[in-house]
């Protein structure tokens, strides 16, 4: 079946780490996204992802780094800059041309040790 | 940059009975879409509706746009408990842009 696939779930990062969330995709879709949420706050835009090799920032990037080496990939990486990286995290995807809805992962979510 | 805010932000309704959600947005949109989230897990598209249409139909749930008023609203008609989720609606301002996602609004059916 098509979908997108986050992992691990659940992670736990400890003080002064990086820690690597993973998000694949087999819908052949061009653009990815990674959202954070937190209670009581929707859904914010981190990074998203148009085309293989580019990505821009959302409203809440700093702290955290993506990479798109691959159509199917689109990992987001927590670094130690982010001081309040406990939320959970949701990838999603869009097909191309107009009116296209967004697809989601089933979100990994991150905490403190 | 939130644009959709979901109003009432909580509701709580007995199965059997309707359930109206309502979004607000600030600036100009090609579509607005809604989506369902289950406790814990990732967003379901619901369904979208354009710019130039008013109302829109699938299954239990009706959709209209005031693109004058700049809202939405959702009604779920003859709820269940398994429609015990929370909603969000997202615009989305020119065509390919990224989605904005309102606060949502959760729903609550007992039986």
């Amino acid at each position: 079946d098509g979908g997108i696939t986050q992992s691990p779930k659940y992670l736990f990062r400890k003080e002064g780490q990086n820690v690597t969330l993973s998000c694949e995709q087999n819908l052949n879709h061009d653009a990815m996204y990674w959202y954070r949420q937190d209670p009581g706050q929707g859904l914010r835009l981190i990074y998203y992802s148009q085309i293989v090799n580019d990505f821009q920032k959302g409203d809440i990037a700093e702290g955290y780094s993506v990479s798109r080496e691959k159509k199917e990939s689109f990992p987001l990486t927590v670094t130690s800059a982010q001081k309040n990286p406990t939320a959970f995290y949701l990838c999603a995807s869009t097909g191309q041309g107009a009116y296209q809805p967004q697809h989601f992962g089933d979100g990994t979510r991150l905490s403190i040790l | 940059s939130q644009q959709g805010e979901e109003d009432p932000q909580a509701l709580s309704i007995q199965e059997g009975e309707n359930a109206t959600m309502n979004c607000s947005y600030k600036t100009s949109i090609n579509n607005l879409q809604w989506y369902r989230q289950n406790s814990g897990r990732g967003l379901v598209h619901l369904i979208l509706i354009r710019s130039n249409e008013r109302e829109k139909h699938s299954g239990r749930l009706r959709v209209t746009l005031d693109t004058s008023k700049k809202s939405s609203s959702l009604l779920i008609t003859a709820s269940r408990a398994a429609d015990t989720a929370s909603y969000f609606c997202a615009t989305e301002g020119q065509a390919g842009t990224a989605l904005i996602f309102g606060k949502g609004t959760t729903l609550s059916v007992s039986s």
